[in-house]
């Protein structure tokens, strides 16, 4: 069976930093390229970033409003990803969900999310 | 960044009755546009691929059809289970982009 497990979502200042993390299993995590959307509270899903699989070279993409702020990275030994979240705005404030890539960029596993609230 | 438009916003509808959500592109996506289910509480569930392709597990009620850039998702018969908002999102060209999404509810 498919899991995605995140963790690490909270409640963190506006200026601050907090890191989510996600746990996969069922499925070859190495040869996965995993993405995370986000959905702000009354909004609809929005791409965030991706980390491709070493055998794709590893890249890591970002979408515009995040990137400079946010670090997505891997550890296949692990089979986890990470987002690394710095610099958080009012507007980060959404439910985080770790994906897996298919077929280059669909969402084929998606996780229960993560809820990161930034607030003063 | 190509942005993907759905109609309607709400659709009202009873079991039974058959749904068509459409999705407009930008610019051309050729077929590379998927279709999500996404229920309050619940993880996105994906049932359209490359615009037609069925994801494993979908019932036949839903089907895509479509290319370049207007598509459409149809729920032939709807049942209870159906009632969710769904989402068109392209993976043509960076960044990946969402719809904004069609509210399906019971009429």
């Amino acid at each position: 069976e498919v899991q995605l497990v995140e963790s690490g979502g909270g409640l963190v200042k506006p200026g601050g930093s907090l890191r989510l993390s996600c746990v996969a299993s069922g499925f070859n995590f190495n040869n996965a390229w995993m993405s995370w959307v986000r959905q702000a509270p009354g909004k609809g899903l929005e791409w965030v970033g991706r980390a491709k699989s070493k055998a794709a070279g590893g890249t890591i993409e970002y979408d515009a409003p995040v990137k400079g702020r946010f670090i997505i990275s891997r550890d296949d030994s692990k089979n986890t990803v990470y987002l690394q979240m710095n610099s958080l705005k009012t507007e980060d404030t959404a439910l985080y969900y770790c994906t897996a890539d298919h077929r280059d960029g669909y969402f084929i596993y998606w996780g229960q999310g993560a809820l990161v609230t930034v607030s003063s | 960044e190509i942005v993907l438009t759905q109609s309607p916003a709400t659709l009202s509808l009873s079991p039974g009755e058959r749904a068509t959500l459409s999705c407009r592109a930008s610019q051309s996506l050729n077929t590379y546009l998927a279709w999500y289910q996404h229920k309050p509480g619940q993880a996105p569930r994906p049932l359209i691929f490359d615009a037609f392709d069925r994801a494993t597990g979908v019932p036949a009620r839903f089907s895509g059809s479509g290319s370049g850039t207007d598509f459409t998702l149809i729920i032939s018969s709807l049942e209870p289970d159906d009632f969710a908002v769904y989402y068109c999102q392209q993976r043509s060209s960076w960044p990946l982009t969402f719809g904004q999404g069609t509210k399906l509810e019971i009429k």
